[in-house]
């Protein structure tokens, strides 16, 4: 099946430290989503990518889809200490007629603070 | 706000219950998914359904069935417990359609013993 590489697995932040993951994909995504998970919860939605290129911010949250379809990255600046927890990316394909794919889901980076 | 909610945040189950696990949205999602959720492992789709009554088999389906009577309501059926069984469930719905971003439940944290 499909799979999305994620990296880094995880990584140590100090408060104001700017951040930078990525997913990489042997298959084109239609779509790249970015959600965050706290310890206990659910995964939530942070940012959704659409088109090849496509640049989007939520806040001190940078997304990008990129050029070939096949990768995307997260950056957060400034991080702070509630910016730990573990973040996937997801990609989702369209199937032949165009509905939709499943969302196929990166193995999460883990961010924790530098002790 | 997308609200989707499940029955129990933790349950803990003996191997060979029958276990239901809830999961309701109140957006009138038309599609409804659970996953599980291990170390190393990400989020695994078990299930999903496009429709009522209607449902597909994600990539382990194995020792799990659902049921989805309502629209807003999709449930997730051990129909007998396994220790390797024990995991966090997350449930999640969307809109159809190619541009939509699924939605996730709080998780509910199962240990069978």
């Amino acid at each position: 099946g499909q799979q999305l590489n994620q990296s880094p697995q995880s990584m140590f932040i100090q408060e104001g430290e700017d951040v930078s993951m990525n997913c990489t994909s042997s298959s084109i995504f239609n779509t790249w989503l970015w959600y965050k998970q706290d310890p206990g919860e659910g995964p939530v939605l942070l940012i959704a990518l659409y088109k090849a290129g496509e640049l989007t911010s939520n806040g001190r949250l940078t997304a990008q889809f990129g050029i070939t379809r096949k990768d995307s990255f997260l950056n957060i600046s400034a991080s702070i200490p509630s910016d730990v927890g573990i973040y996937f990316c997801a990609g989702q394909y369209l199937n032949y007629g165009g509905s939709q794919g499943n969302l196929i889901f990166g193995k999460g980076t883990k961010l924790s603070v530098k002790p | 706000d997308v609200k989707v909610t499940q029955s129990s945040r933790y349950l803990v189950k003996r191997t060979g219950e029958k276990v239901f696990l809830e999961c309701v949205q109140d957006m009138d999602h038309e599609n409804m998914f659970w996953y599980r959720q291990d170390p190393g492992l990400g989020l695994r789709l078990i299930y999903f359904s496009y429709d009522v009554k209607m449902k597909e088999k994600g990539d382990i389906p194995e020792g799990y069935s659902v049921s989805r009577e309502k629209k807003e309501r999709f449930s997730l059926i051990l129909e007998s417990a396994s220790t390797n069984q024990t995991s966090m469930y997350l449930c999640a719905s969307s809109d159809p359609g190619p541009l939509s971003e699924q939605y996730f439940g709080p998780g509910t944290r199962l240990t069978v013993t």
